[in-house]
């Protein structure tokens, strides 16, 4: 089946430095990928997603493109902050028996110190 | 609007008991999921509703789990005798767009812990 390997963690950093989260996958078929996001004692919220080869989502000021060649969705932000402080989920959309079920890698807390 | 909810946040189980975990999903939305997160790990999928319909359920682990939205509204994830290895954070999402749903919204989940 398809799967989702991202970058172990944890991350931290300092406010203000570069962020970036590695995530890649293997796919039989041509899948949507997304990047939720899970703060601390909230539940998981999408945060970007891209649905086509050399899509690029973006929100919030993070962004990563959906490269096919590479099979790859790196997650970036160029200056972080503490309240991006949370564990971030690299997913891919597969199709299962009835729907379109989400495949999630293992997730990468983060931490931002000030 | 209101988002995903779940019931209880936090259940304690004896090894053996029976449990059942509510979700009420977004008011109309067509599609509804279960999802099984363990400690330290990415959700895993469980089952799949259209409406009132299961139309997938290849992610149950076993017999012992059960799924259910009779009105194609709230449903329930039941547990039967339940086991250690049951603990988990269970997740419900919900989404507008029937068997081709690609954003789906998530509720903040059942921790469940057996003992």
């Amino acid at each position: 089946g398809d799967s989702v390997t991202q970058m172990e963690g944890p991350v931290t950093l300092s406010e203000e430095a570069f962020l970036t989260i590695n995530c890649t996958y293997t796919a039989t078929g041509y899948p949507s990928l997304f990047w939720y996001v899970q703060y601390p004692g909230e539940g998981l919220q999408l945060l970007l997603k891209a649905t086509k080869a050399d899509d690029k989502g973006s929100n919030k000021g993070f962004e990563a493109t959906y490269r096919k060649e590479t099979t790859s969705f790196h997650l970036e932000k160029g200056s972080v902050q503490v309240s991006d402080s949370a564990v971030y989920f690299c997913a891919l959309s597969e199709m299962g028996q009835g729907a379109q079920k989400l495949v999630f890698g293992q997730g990468t807390r983060l931490t931002i110190n000030p | 609007g209101a988002g995903v909810s779940q019931s209880p946040r936090y259940k304690v189980a004896k090894r053996g008991q029976d449990v059942a975990l509510r979700c009420d999903p977004i008011s109309g939305h067509v599609s509804l999921f279960w999802y099984q997160q363990a400690l330290g790990q990415g959700p895993e999928f469980l089952t799949y509703f259209q409406n009132e319909a299961q139309l997938d359920k290849s992610g149950l682990p076993s017999d012992r789990f059960f799924a259910e939205r009779p009105e194609g509204s709230v449903s329930t994830l039941k547990i039967q005798r339940t086991q250690q290895e049951d603990s988990a954070v269970y997740l419900c999402a919900s989404g507008s767009g029937g068997r081709r749903t690609y954003e789906q919204y998530f509720g903040p989940g059942t921790r469940l812990t057996v003992t």
